[in-house]
């Protein structure tokens, strides 16, 4: 079966330090699709970036970059120089050959002043 | 904004009653996803439509139906309410079965 796994519930980091949220995944499909997103405390999904599956380079997008380790299957989201806003809950999130986006658990960040 | 909006934004209600929440998908996009978050809980997938035929099922109680119609909004609709429906229910929409998916503001569900 088709798995997404977010093995932090939280994470504590200090302002301006970088911060990495695991996820991996299993499929045995060749294409499919990674996102992230980022859900404040008022309740809205944010995407925050993409990757696709035959994409060599690693997305980036500002401060948030997604290291993609195909063979390992890991897609974990980088952001650097935490600010005091990103605070919230991130999920991982796939589309493997069928159409639906399935979400991890997701990872609690919060940043220390 | 993502062009998504969803109302009502907020909804409280008594067990045993019916809902409806509203969707109206971005302009053009074809697809509309329904995911329901519990509290401190992931995102459950309901159901996708794609242009007006339901494309895809997930965790989906018997008593929650939806439709989408010609103008391409979707409406959830649950009925014979439990407490354990309370949760904020998504629309998500796309312009078509691929690529990021966006998210209107939720609707937020409480049932007493």
């Amino acid at each position: 079966a088709q798995k997404i796994t977010q093995t932090q519930p939280g994470m504590f980091v200090q302002e301006k330090e970088a911060v990495t949220l695991d996820c991996t995944y299993d499929t045995s499909d060749q294409s499919y699709g990674l996102f992230w997103y980022k859900q404040p405390s008022s309740g809205e999904m944010i995407f925050l970036i993409y990757q696709g599956s035959y994409d060599e380079q690693n997305a980036t997008e500002g401060r948030y970059s997604l290291n993609f380790q195909k063979a390992r299957k890991s897609a974990n989201l980088v952001i650097s120089a935490s600010q005091l806003g990103d605070s919230a809950m991130y999920f991982c999130a796939t589309v493997f050959g069928n159409e639906k986006l399935t979400f991890g658990t997701g990872t609690r960040l919060t940043i220390i002043p | 904004d993502s062009g998504v909006t969803q109302t009502p934004k907020h909804l409280i209600t008594a067990t045993g009653q019916r809902v409806t929440l509203r969707c109206s998908p971005r302009s053009g996009d074809l697809s509309v996803y329904w995911y329901q978050q519990s509290l401190d809980q992931g995102l459950q997938f309901l159901i996708q439509y794609y242009n007006g035929e339901e494309r895809a099922k997930g965790n989906i109680l018997e008593r929650f139906s939806a439709q989408q119609f010609p103008d391409l909004h979707s409406e959830l609709n649950l009925s014979s309410l439990e407490l354990g429906d309370s949760a904020l229910y998504f629309c998500a929409s796309r312009p078509g079965p691929f690529g990021e998916l966006f998210f209107g503001e939720g609707s937020r569900l409480t049932v007493l």
